[in-house]
């Protein structure tokens, strides 16, 4: 079956150091990929999409990368900070309706 | 300014009630979503609907119902053949285009007294 999944249910990350998470997708091939921030008790906040046949996508201290052959998408936050603590879910398109991963879960520690 | 408006922010139940909540948006947006999202289960699709009068069911639409009368407003109604509603609910909508992102709102956490 197609899924999306993302690694890890909690992530700790010093302040100042760059955080990775990791979105995996298998047995399908999405178009885009869509990445979404979520605090507790509050809807998703979308932050950025990466369309397959870009490699990169930057906003501010945000990166997105795609790898189509590793079929993962990259999410980077650089100088991380404890403001940027919270969930952040990927996303594809499917079949006009989005797919979201579980999320993971990223403390920022000062 | 736009956005999406779920009511209420709270919401209890009794047994055997049904329950609607309510998605307002002012967005223009034509998609409009429904997801339940329960600890360690991410979102999952409740039903959608991408235009007027007409919508579908999503992954986990048994116990729900919904409606889609007005463009601006799609109303969840949980019935009593939902037998662990107890969840937070969230609404979002979109253009419709795969390539455009979803707008939520603040979400509306469902208990059972």
């Amino acid at each position: 079956s197609q899924k999306i999944e993302q690694n890890s249910e909690a992530l700790n990350i010093q302040e100042g150091k760059t955080a990775t998470l990791t979105c995996n997708y298998t047995n399908y091939s999405p178009a885009y990929l869509q990445w979404y921030r979520q605090d507790p008790g509050r809807g998703p906040v979308f932050l950025l999409l990466i369309r397959e046949n870009e490699k990169e996508k930057r906003k501010e201290r945000l990166k997105v990368t795609f790898d189509t052959t590793l079929k993962q998408s990259l999410f980077h936050i650089t100088a991380s900070q404890p403001a940027d603590s919270a969930t952040y879910l990927c996303a594809d398109n499917r079949d006009d309706k989005i797919i979201f991963g579980k999320g993971t879960r990223l403390h920022i520690l000062p | 300014d736009g956005g999406i408006t779920q009511s209420p922010k709270y919401l209890f139940r009794k047994e055997g009630q049904n329950v609607t909540l309510s998605c307002e948006q002012n967005l223009n947006h034509d998609a409009m979503y429904w997801y339940r999202q329960d600890p360690g289960q991410g979102l999952r699709l409740i039903y959608y609907s991408q235009i007027v009068n007409d919508f579908q069911k999503g992954d986990i639409a048994e116990g729900y119902s919904v409606s889609r009368e007005k463009k601006e407003s799609f109303p969840l109604t949980v019935t009593s053949a939902q037998k662990n509603p107890t969840a937070f609910y969230l609404c979002a909508s979109s253009t419709g285009d795969g390539n455009q992102p979803q707008h939520f709102g603040d979400g509306t956490r469902l208990s059972i007294l």
